[in-house]
């Protein structure tokens, strides 16, 4: 099984529809980020999350809010979607208890097409 | 405006050459840096870092380079596999502890049979 697990893998969705992704984790790891990856543009941060009390802008939130529901989950929310928001998302996780916060673990992506 | 670019999407290599991937950066506030490989379908998974303390940091066959003067870092393959064949990430973190990684556009690394 995954140690950090996005669902859905795939999701087509028309403008103006709310959409939630979501992921979940077994590393116990502490910190959570949301980045999406655009061609030509590289993985970019949309919300990371220190705790479950503490959360954090990117550098590319507008548009987007987040959940940390619990230290294992933390949800991407588009509340009204637009076809630029079309791209692939990753949620990942690290570890400050190793000294490695730097250290990411990726999930397998959400592909969002918003039409 | 990107504080950690790649400038060369593509490379192609002959399979036990020497592949080397590039980022500058800058941001003189990064202190640590990071690259990821990505394969299609997966997400990114860690490969190498290197503190900015150090020049150059070896692991098998990958080995970072810094040149903190330059604010350049390169990632040196030795030699390239094919099944090294994926999108290389640069990444960067300032002040660690309370800051998210910034990550490069990619370089899609090709290495021929």
């Amino acid at each position: 099984d995954a140690d950090v697990t996005q669902t859905p893998r795939n999701r087509i969705t028309k403008t103006g529809k709310r959409i939630m992704l979501e992921c979940s984790q077994t590393k116990g790891h502490d910190r959570m980020y949301w980045y999406r990856q655009d061609p030509g543009l590289g993985l970019r941060l949309i919300y990371y999350s220190f705790d479950v009390k503490d959360i954090n802008k990117g550098e590319i939130s507008d548009g987007y809010s987040v959940s940390r529901q619990a230290q294992a989950k933390f949800s991407l929310s588009l509340e009204s979607a637009i076809p630029n928001q079309t791209a692939l998302y990753f949620c990942a996780t690290s570890d400050t208890t190793t000294g490695q916060n730097e250290k990411l673990f990726f999930g397998s992506g959400t592909q969002l097409s918003v039409l | 405006d990107q504080q950690v670019k790649q400038n060369s999407p593509s490379l192609s290599v002959q399979e036990g050459r020497i592949s080397i991937l590039n980022c500058d950066y800058t941001n003189s506030m990064f202190d640590y840096f990071l690259w990821y490989k990505k394969y299609p379908a997966e997400g990114p998974t860690f490969l190498i870092s290197i503190s900015s303390i150090k020049d150059k940091n070896e692991d098998g066959r990958f080995t970072v380079f810094l040149n903190k003067s330059a604010k350049h870092l390169s990632l040196h393959i030795v030699p390239s596999q094919p099944g090294d064949s994926a999108v290389y990430f640069c990444a960067a973190s300032a002040n660690p502890g309370r800051r998210a990684l910034t990550f490069g556009s990619g370089t899609r690394l090709q290495v021929q049979p």
